[in-house]
C-alpha cells in the first residue's frame, strides 16, 4: 500500500480481555517495528522484525505482550490480561531495511476500561 | 542508554514567525529523523538527516554528527505547523530502534 495502514483505529476493551492490534506495512519493506506512546510522551520502542523473525522485543514491557510476523509482511500486537495501564496508542513504523527511514501508521489507540 | 533531549519544550509562536528547534544526543548515531506529530497524532516524516544540511520548501534542518546535536529550522511558521516536533535516533551500536526524543510542543496563532 501506500502508506503504514493500522487497525482498528480506536479500541476499547474491558480490563483482563485479550486484544490483537493489526499493522500493514508499506510494500517491500523487510523491517517492521511496534512503539507505544503514552499521552504526553514520545514513542517507546516495543519490538523490532526484520524478516519474519523478531530480532529485538527487548522493549517488551512483559509477558503479556507479544507480536508476530509470520509471513514478513503483516504483523499482529497482542495483549493478553489487559490492564488499565495498557491505555496507549500503539504505533506501527515500516523501513525498507535497517538504518534506513522509517515511516509510521496512524497508530491504534487502546483503552482498558 | 542514550539520551535525546530537545529544546524548547514548549514554543509558542505568531504567523510568519521563524524558529529553531535543537536536539543533542548522548551517544554515536548513524541514522536521524526529524518528525512531526499532528493534532491527530500522525508522525509525519520531515527529514531523515544522519549529517549535513537538507531543505524543504519552509523548512531545513542541520545535524553535526561529530557534536552530536541537529537543528530544525521552521521559517514563516503558519498555523498549521503547530504540533509536537520529535528527533530520533539510531545509536551506532544498537542499529534496530529509533529511541524518540523529549520533543518541543508548537503551537503558532494566527
Amino acid at each position: 500500500g501506500a502508506g503504514v495502514s493500522q487497525t482498528p483505529s480506536n479500541k476499547v476493551t474491558e480490563k483482563g480481555k485479550y486484544v490483537e492490534l493489526r499493522c500493514d506495512p508499506i510494500s517491500g519493506h523487510t523491517a517492521l517495528y511496534w512503539y507505544r506512546q503514552s499521552l504526553g510522551q514520545g514513542p517507546e520502542f516495543l519490538i523490532y522484525f526484520q524478516g519474519t523473525g523478531a530480532a529485538d522485543d527487548s522493549g517488551l514491557p512483559n509477558d503479556r505482550f507479544f507480536a508476530v510476523r509470520p509471513e514478513g509482511s503483516v504483523s499482529t500486537l497482542k495483549i493478553q490480561r489487559t490492564e488499565r495501564g495498557d491505555s496507549a496508542v500503539y504505533l506501527c513504523a515500516s523501513s525498507w531495511n535497517w538504518n534506513t527511514e522509517a515511516f509510521f501508521g496512524q497508530g491504534t489507540r487502546l483503552t482498558v476500561v | 542508554g542514550i539520551q535525546v533531549e530537545q529544546s524548547p519544550p514548549d514554543l509558542i509562536l505568531q504567523e510568519g514567525a521563524n524558529s529553531t528547534l535543537r536536539c543533542n544526543f548522548s551517544d554515536s548515531v548513524n541514522n536521524l529523523q526529524w518528525f512531526h506529530q499532528n493534532p491527530w497524532g500522525q508522525l509525519i516524516n520531515l527529514f531523515y538527516i544522519p549529517s549535513g544540511t537538507k531543505q524543504n520548501g519552509r523548512l531545513s534542518a542541520t545535524t553535526v554528527a561529530t557534536e552530536r546535536y541537529s537543528l530544525l529550522y521552521i521559517s514563516s511558521s503558519q498555523t498549521t505547523d503547530s504540533g509536537v516536533y520529535f528527533c530520533a535516533v539510531e545509536r551506532v551500536v544498537d542499529t534496530d530502534k529509533l529511541i524518540f526524543g523529549t520533543g518541543t510542543r508548537l503551537q503558532v496563532f494566527p
